[in-house]
């Protein structure tokens, strides 16, 4: 079964560090996301990507957010700044093309970035 | 803007009860889709089912049936029999899409703990 892996599974910070988490999305899929969940809330989005640029971005993903898709195979995420309000699980997620629906995300088992 | 609803925070059973989580969405899009994820103790995301908005067609697969009923925005999800491995938390989506199925950003809900016990 194909998946979506991301590192670290853990990271802890000092705020205002800069921080970058990585995914590896599977291999033939063409769109990636990132969504973060604060702890025991619900699953929020963040960025959508597709070839090669930002498709969509939510209100969270300011200026201190970006990403980056460098070798063909991973994707990135880093946040230049933390701020205490960034400790969250964050999940990458990537999609097939979508040709039989709106395409089904497969999600990484999540980074947990804890901010001090 | 899309919006779902899971008015359930919380929800405990005894193993082998049945138990319905319940989802209530909103949208202005004539296509949509709909999405139940499963969030084990562990963390990680896991699809379970997708549904579009031209299929009212309930679905059954083994202890688990989904029910849509677009006359009601709901798209509610049993678990017959449930078992201790159920124990998670349940979380529906919604995406607004085209009939090309171009990739939308999944909006969910806020989830409904199942605690399942002996």
């Amino acid at each position: 079964e194909p998946e979506v892996t991301q590192t670290p599974s853990h990271q802890v910070t000092q705020m205002g560090q800069e921080v970058i988490l990585r995914c590896v999305p599977i291999s033939n899929h063409l769109y990636f996301y990132w969504y973060r969940q604060i702890l025991g809330q619900k699953v929020e989005f963040l960025v959508s990507f597709y070839n090669n640029e930002i498709s969509e971005k939510s209100e969270i993903f300011d200026d201190q957010f970006s990403v980056e898709r460098p070798d063909g195979s991973n994707f990135t995420l880093k946040i230049r700044s933390t701020k205490l309000e960034d400790s969250a699980m964050y999940f990458c997620a990537s999609g097939d093309d979508g040709s039989s629906g709106a395409n089904v995300l497969t999600f990484g088992a999540g980074s947990r970035l804890t901010v001090l | 803007a899309q919006k779902v609803t899971q008015a359930q925070t919380e929800i405990s059973v005894v193993e082998k009860e049945d138990v319905t989580l319940d989802c209530v969405y909103e949208t202005r899009d004539t296509t949509y889709y709909l999405f139940w994820y499963k969030q084990p103790p562990s963390g990680e995301l896991v699809f379970l089912i997708r549904r579009n908005s031209f299929d009212e067609q309930n679905e059954i697969s083994g202890r688990y049936s989904w029910n849509f009923q677009k006359s009601t925005s709901s798209f509610n999800f049993t678990i017959t029999a449930s078992q201790v491995v159920d124990s998670a938390v349940y979380f529906c989506a919604l995406s607004e899409g085209d009939v090309s199925g171009t990739a939308s950003k999944l909006t969910f809900g806020t989830g409904t703990r199942l605690q399942v016990t002996l």
